[in-house]
């Protein structure tokens, strides 16, 4: 099963919103609701951001949003913080019923 | 709330073996199916295995399949990975990792970690 293909790092400036691409293949991440978004500082644990494509956990910040194209997610921040400077991973359920985690997207917020 | 706490972890030479645990609190740990997740020093975040809620459907990753087996004991809410022929490879904090009410098909919750390292 091969990883979900994400940019290894975008930016943007405090205020302004940026959106992070997840390609998978019609086995994956085309075939089912089930892509989630992780946030992770270094030395932590990663944390729920975005899950079934669209949907924020309890106490997620409403700056987060997921949305899907095909075989594409997209997970936007809108209204960039400081705090929000982490690695991002996109995860999918498969037709193995397996998962399968992106390669991870470093922001930086300049 | 929901507590996932790994145990287990070390230092351990090639080819031998190593079994983690995930000790569970907080919410009804047989109506859950739950996850390992392991991410590699510097590295990315790699799904593993998961169990479903009652033991009875398992699947693995390519990368530890016939090597690592996932199990559970409803009975003290406890979470096993047991790592046999271990690869340098291997060497990761394996996380352990709760689903939704029953479901395996989206991770949640995640317990803090514990390192693996395989080296001679």
């Amino acid at each position: 099963q091969s990883a979900l293909t994400q940019p290894a790092s975008v930016s943007g400036s405090p205020g302004q919103s940026i959106t992070i691409s997840c390609t998978g293949t019609s086995s994956d991440v085309g075939g089912y609701n089930f892509v989630s978004w992780f946030q992770q500082h270094p030395g932590k644990a990663p944390k729920l951001m975005i899950y079934d494509v669209t949907n924020r956990p309890s106490g997620v910040s409403n700056r987060f949003s997921g949305s899907k194209s095909g075989n594409t997610a997209s997970l936007t921040i809108s209204g960039l913080q400081a705090a929000d400077e982490a690695d991002y991973y996109c995860n999918s359920y498969t037709s193995r019923s397996t998962l399968v985690f992106g390669g991870g997207t470093r922001l930086t917020v300049l | 709330q929901v507590q996932l706490v790994e145990s287990g972890g070390g230092v351990v030479q090639p080819g031998r073996s190593l079994r983690l645990s995930c000790a569970a609190s907080g919410f009804t740990f047989s109506n859950y199916g739950l996850h390992w997740v392991r991410q590699a020093p510097g590295k990315g975040l790699e799904w593993v295995a998961l169990i479903s809620y009652d033991g009875s459907n398992k699947f693995y990753a390519d990368s530890v399949k016939g090597r690592f087996t996932i199990s559970r004991d409803n009975s003290i809410d406890t979470l096993y990975f047991q790592m046999n022929s271990l690869r340098t490879e291997d060497t990761a904090v394996y996380y352990c990792a709760r689903g939704p009410y029953y479901d395996t098909r989206v991770v949640q919750h995640w317990g803090q970690g514990t390192l693996v390292t395989v080296s001679s």
